[in-house]
């Protein structure tokens, strides 16, 4: 199956630093999501991004495809930003996503 | 059009007990997954629905575990002979269609096998 890696694993911040989440994946893929797994484990959508730039508010995403890897930029961080970030791919060939380890992110007031 | 909803929230349930979950997709979304969490990792694939056909199971689902969509809407998947490994967080999650493939993800099951 497709490789998805996700850095960094774990990233504290002060509460209005910026931050930049990344992913990688080792294959062509159809999709890419990111999502925002708040501490009840609901994952909520964030980007549904295959390719190009997104915005929505504070946060934005950009992936490029043919270089395989997304990135996900937070700007002017909450402590309601805090939890752990998910990158999933539909994989071209195949009939499922695949999830990165996530990023655990905290921000501290 | 409330989402996806899944039931129970929690499950605490005895080792080699049988238990069952049940999602209900979007309306309409023809794809149904089976994800299971564990605590730290990532969301890990099971299985999956195009309407009523389960056509792709992942090797993590043994024979204890089976999953239904016969009419096409609601899932469920069910465990028989529980155990303490299978505690983790069941995550469900529609697609509309082939061509519009973003997902929409349950707030999930967490089993407990104590």
């Amino acid at each position: 199956g497709i490789q998805v890696e996700q850095s960094p694993p774990d990233l504290i911040l002060q509460e209005g630093a910026n931050s930049t989440l990344r992913c990688n994946f080792s294959d062509s893929v159809n999709n890419l999501q990111w999502f925002h797994q708040n501490p009840w484990g609901q994952l909520i959508n964030l980007f549904y991004i295959p390719s190009g730039t997104k915005q929505n508010g504070r946060l934005s995403a950009t992936t490029v495809a043919t270089e395989r890897y997304s990135l996900l930029y937070i700007s002017s961080s909450q402590t309601t930003d805090s939890g752990v970030y998910f990158c999933a791919v539909d994989w071209e060939t195949g009939n499922q996503f695949y999830f990165g380890t996530g990023t655990s992110l905290t921000v501290i007031p | 059009d409330t989402g996806v909803s899944q039931n129970p929230r929690h499950k605490i349930t005895k080792r080699g007990q049988n238990v069952t979950f049940r999602c209900d997709p979007i309306s309409e979304h023809n794809r149904l997954y089976w994800y299971r969490q564990t605590l730290g990792q990532g969301p890990e694939f099971l299985t999956y629905f195009q309407n009523e056909a389960q056509l792709e199971k992942s090797r993590l689902l043994s024979d204890r575990f089976s999953a239904e969509r016969p009419k096409g809407s609601f899932s469920t998947l069910e465990i028989q002979r529980t155990e303490q490994g299978d505690s983790a967080m069941y995550l469900c999650a529609s697609v509309k269609q082939e061509t519009d493939t973003e997902a929409f993800f349950g707030q999930g099951t967490r089993l407990t096998v104590v």
